[in-house]
């Protein structure tokens, strides 16, 4: 069974530049959601959703995050524009059974 | 509200040693609790869980008993080896009906050398 798909797997940037991040999840899993892991800490949950609905939102910074899984599969994640706080890993995860399943994760560097 | 603390590390043991990690939590009712494992260069993985009380959840020889009266959820394994260095990664689940979220500890680095 595949796992789930991130891509790119490295970026770098500039201070307000914009950049999106893609996500595949396991075939068939409902559930999608966005980590964002700081250097040191462990994932804080950005979103949820919900086959193609959103569950949990509150801590996403909407001024300047925004997410969209438009057919309830694959879904992006975008900063726009991007802050040097924002440096980070972006995990994706999905499940079926209450279990999640992370990708290797997108890593974020905002100069 | 919802929390999880994990014992600092990084910790550094020789091979074979015994391994403790300790982790707590605060959380409203009864949240199933997670060890999530991140090799290097690699995503996370579920190590093991436990949904209620005095479980105990095992894998690869990790073991770990969620202990209401201490709120503790505390992993052990009796002999590490060099391929269990990682980073290791507590965690919570607590949430309305669909909303399955998770919460993280800070993690602990675990390096094992022969």
């Amino acid at each position: 069974e595949a796992g789930v798909a991130q891509s790119p797997r490295y970026k770098i940037i500039e201070k307000r530049q914009s950049v999106a991040f893609w996500c595949n999840p396991i075939s068939g899993h409902a559930t999608l959601y966005w980590y964002q892991q700081i250097l040191g800490q462990g994932p804080k949950l950005l979103i949820q959703f919900q086959n193609n609905g959103v569950v949990d939102d509150s801590q996403l910074p909407k001024d300047r995050f925004s997410a969209e899984r438009l057919k309830g599969v694959d879904s992006t994640l975008k900063i726009q524009p991007a802050k040097l706080e924002d440096s980070a890993v972006y995990l994706c995860a999905s499940s079926s059974d209450r279990a999640q399943y992370f990708g290797p994760g997108t890593r974020l560097l905002v100069l | 509200g919802n929390s999880v603390t994990q014992m600092e590390g990084p910790v550094t043991l020789s091979e074979e040693a015994f391994l403790t990690i300790n982790c707590t939590y605060t959380a409203t009712g009864y949240p199933s609790l997670f060890w999530y494992v991140q090799y290097p260069g690699e995503g996370l993985q579920l190590l093991l869980k436990a949904t209620k009380a005095d479980d105990k959840g095992s894998n690869k020889g990790f073991e770990a008993t969620y202990r209401k009266e201490t709120t503790s959820f505390h992993l052990e394994k009796g002999s590490v080896q060099v391929s269990d260095s990682a980073v290791y990664f507590c965690a919570l689940r607590w949430g309305l009906a669909g909303a399955n979220n998770l919460f993280f500890g800070t993690g602990t680095r675990l390096t094992v050398i022969p």
